[in-house]
């Protein structure tokens, strides 16, 4: 199994409806992040999470919300999808010591 | 705020040529930088990282980078590309703060293309 497993993989949306993305990890990371990738504009922050009580924003935190449902769990929601949100979303974590961080597959999402 | 500019969006080498992508940053304390890839249609796979120390950083895949401090810099390097080595590339600084790691800054991404 990968280390940070992202669903669904791909998921075609129609405007307004509500949509969750999911993450979940088994390295044992405290640190979760969910980013956003959009051709010529490489991947921004989104939100990140340093444990289940802490949730942050990060560059482009409007029109998502996240949930940190448990260490190993870190849930990204367009709660009224619009078309401009259609792109390719990762799922990063890493450890305190910043050892690294580990990427999900990804999720494509396209909003019509 | 910390910003990565990788001033090439496209470059095109012929393989078995040398290959060096750009990497400026911008970042108020000493930078831990990273290199990525990105095949199509797949996520992202860490090439090499730098922290400290030598400031020429070896990693997967035959690449290496050079940390310079005065030029703000960390270009990635390989001596012979391959028609494999085709793919985005993505410079990314991380922020840090006194509570640990908080994310990384990326650049918007190099396209490399190899001509046989």
């Amino acid at each position: 199994d990968a280390d940070v497993t992202q669903t669904p993989r791909n998921r075609i949306t129609k405007t307004g409806k509500r949509i969750m993305l999911e993450c979940s990890q088994t390295k044992g990371h405290d640190r979760m992040y969910w980013y956003r990738q959009d051709p010529g504009l490489g991947l921004r922050l989104i939100y990140y999470s340093f444990d289940v009580k802490d949730i942050n924003k990060g560059e482009i935190s409007d029109g998502y919300s996240v949930s940190r449902q448990a260490q190993a769990k870190f849930s990204l929601s367009l709660e009224s999808a619009i078309p401009n949100q259609t792109a390719l979303y990762f799922c990063a974590t890493s450890d305190y010591l910043s050892s690294g961080y580990t990427f999900g597959s990804g999720t494509r999402l396209t909003v019509v | 705020a910390q910003s990565v500019t990788q001033p090439d969006i496209h470059i095109t080498v012929s393989e078995g040529a040398s290959l060096e992508l750009r990497c400026n940053y911008s970042y108020g304390a000493t930078p831990y930088l990273f290199w990525y890839v990105q095949s199509p249609g797949q996520g992202l796979q860490l090439l090499l990282k730098y922290f400290s120390g030598d400031t020429l950083v070896q990693g997967i895949k035959g690449f290496e980078a050079e940390f310079k401090r005065s030029q703000s810099s960390f270009n990635l390097r390989k001596p012979s590309v391959h028609w494999s080595d085709a793919a985005e590339y993505f410079c990314a600084v991380e922020h840090y703060s006194g509570g640990g790691a908080d994310g990384l800054t990326f650049g918007k991404g190099t396209h490399l293309i190899i001509q046989p």
